[in-house]
């Protein structure tokens, strides 16, 4: 059954490193979305990526967060300088189609900034 | 952002019997709600979703009601199974690009 992969499955960085989280969609899959999981809060939603740019992005969402389709696999998402509140489970997630396609999403990667 | 609520944080149900998980939401403008059953370490994993023209979807053990006029879902799970222990979270979509707004999840567990 195919499936979102995402990689790393934790990653630690230092305050004010730049870090890159990646995902593998699934293949068919037209729409990708990032969300994040902060301990013990809600899953939040972050941007959504339709035809190689940001369809919607969230308040958290600001200039320190950049997405990117580099190649036909890959969706990434980049935080340039990174911050304590930073700290969280990110997670990728890709759907078919809009308005009643589920979301499928990965198994996400643990952000620690230490 | 309080515009999805689940306010029962836990529930504990005997194999066997019915799990009901309920979910409230304010947003008048949500036509898509969704179930997502999460293990620890693991990501959301997709169970049921029901369109707002619908107030009843079944597969199989699960059920979803959508009662329109309270703003308010119910996820049935009948009969429970110890492996159907996880947390629960309820999603809705509007009309913007898919975005998923999330409860806060319910944690049920199922003793044999």
């Amino acid at each position: 059954e195919p499936e979102v992969t995402q990689t790393p499955s934790h990653q630690v960085t230092q305050m004010g490193q730049e870090v890159i989280l990646r995902c593998v969609p699934i293949s068919n899959h037209l729409y990708f979305y990032w969300y994040r999981q902060i301990l013990g809060q809600k899953v939040e939603f972050l941007v959504s990526f339709y035809n190689n740019e940001i369809s919607e992005k969230s308040e958290i969402f600001d200039d320190q967060f950049s997405v990117e389709r580099p190649d036909g696999s890959n969706f990434t998402l980049k935080i340039r300088s990174t911050k304590l509140e930073d700290s969280a489970m990110y997670f990728c997630a890709s759907s078919e189609a809009l308005g009643g396609g589920e979301q499928f999403f990965g198994p996400g990667t643990r952000l620690t900034v230490l | 952002d309080q515009q999805v609520k689940q306010n029962s944080p836990s529930l504990s149900v005997q194999e066997g019997r019915i799990s009901i998980l309920n979910c409230d939401y304010t947003n008048s403008m949500f036509d898509y709600f969704l179930w997502y059953k999460k293990y620890p370490a693991e990501g959301p994993t997709f169970l049921i979703s029901i369109s707002s023209i619908k107030d009843k979807n079944e597969d199989g053990r699960f059920t979803v009601f959508l009662n329109k006029s309270a703003k308010h879902l119910s996820l049935h799970i009948v009969p429970s199974q110890p492996g159907d222990s996880a947390v629960y979270f309820c999603a809705a979509s509007g009309t913007s690009y898919g975005k998923l707004t999330f409860g806060q999840g319910t944690i049920l567990t199922v003793h044999p």
